[in-house]
């Protein structure tokens, strides 16, 4: 069984752009969640979506946003980049997005020049 | 906003060394507590989701402990190796319409076993 897939595995982009990040999800997974990874905060919560509704959105500025599609599969969108934007972004899928097992993929480590 | 504490920050052993680790949180709207292992350059790998109070599970060498009304969990490794030198993160999930998906991390111990 194919695991969490994550497109593109490494990206840099400037001050000011926007990017799109991919996520495939496990088969059969309809909850896929993202966070953001930075050396100073740890692993914090972007946002989730089970059956292309937004469920739940961590604390981000609204440059931040997301969607998933009939499928499964997820993108996150984030504009007008900054500096700090710098990070790597995990992708999470699991068939409730509550009490059972959560799988990541292996991130997308975006740069900001 | 909910603060999940690991400790220690960081550990090293000797091969054959067993150890543990410890992650703490607010033992209100528990739901469920997940353990990973990440590897450098690798996806955090799931190792456990702990839902009951006194719940023991275990998996090879790792096992993990649960207490919910006091708000912590161990983590156990017997017999340290190498390939175990990895970050371990636990995170948590609270109880309650506004907690789907989202896993409250820990900061993470950073373990190094030494041949």
């Amino acid at each position: 069984k194919a695991g969490v897939t994550q497109t593109p595995r490494y990206l840099i982009k400037t001050r000011g752009q926007q990017v799109t990040l991919s996520c495939s999800p496990i088969s059969g997974h309809r909850s896929v969640s993202w966070y953001q990874q930075t050396p100073g905060q740890g692993l914090q919560f972007l946002f989730e979506y089970f059956s292309e509704t937004q469920r739940n959105k961590g604390n981000f500025p609204g440059r931040f946003s997301g969607r998933q599609f009939s499928n499964s599969r997820s993108e996150m969108n984030v504009s007008t980049l900054e500096l700090g934007d710098s990070a790597l972004y995990l992708c999470a899928s699991s068939s409730t997005g509550f009490g059972n097992t959560i799988y990541f993929g292996e991130g997308s480590w975006l740069t900001v020049v | 906003i909910l603060n999940v504490e690991q400790s220690p920050q960081s550990l090293h052993v000797q091969e054959g060394d067993s150890t543990n680790f410890t992650c703490s949180f607010p033992s209100s709207n528990f739901y469920a507590l997940h353990w990973y292992r990440w590897e450098t350059a690798k996806s955090p790998e799931a190792l456990f989701v702990m839902t009951l109070n006194g719940d023991e599970k275990k998996k090879g060498r790792i096992s993990a402990t649960l207490n919910t009304k006091e708000g912590y969990s161990y983590l156990y490794i017997k017999g340290s190796q190498p390939e175990d030198s990895a970050t371990y993160l636990c995170a948590l999930i609270s109880a309650g319409g506004t907690s789907y998906g989202k896993l409250t991390f820990g900061q993470g111990t950073i373990l190094t076993v030494h041949p």
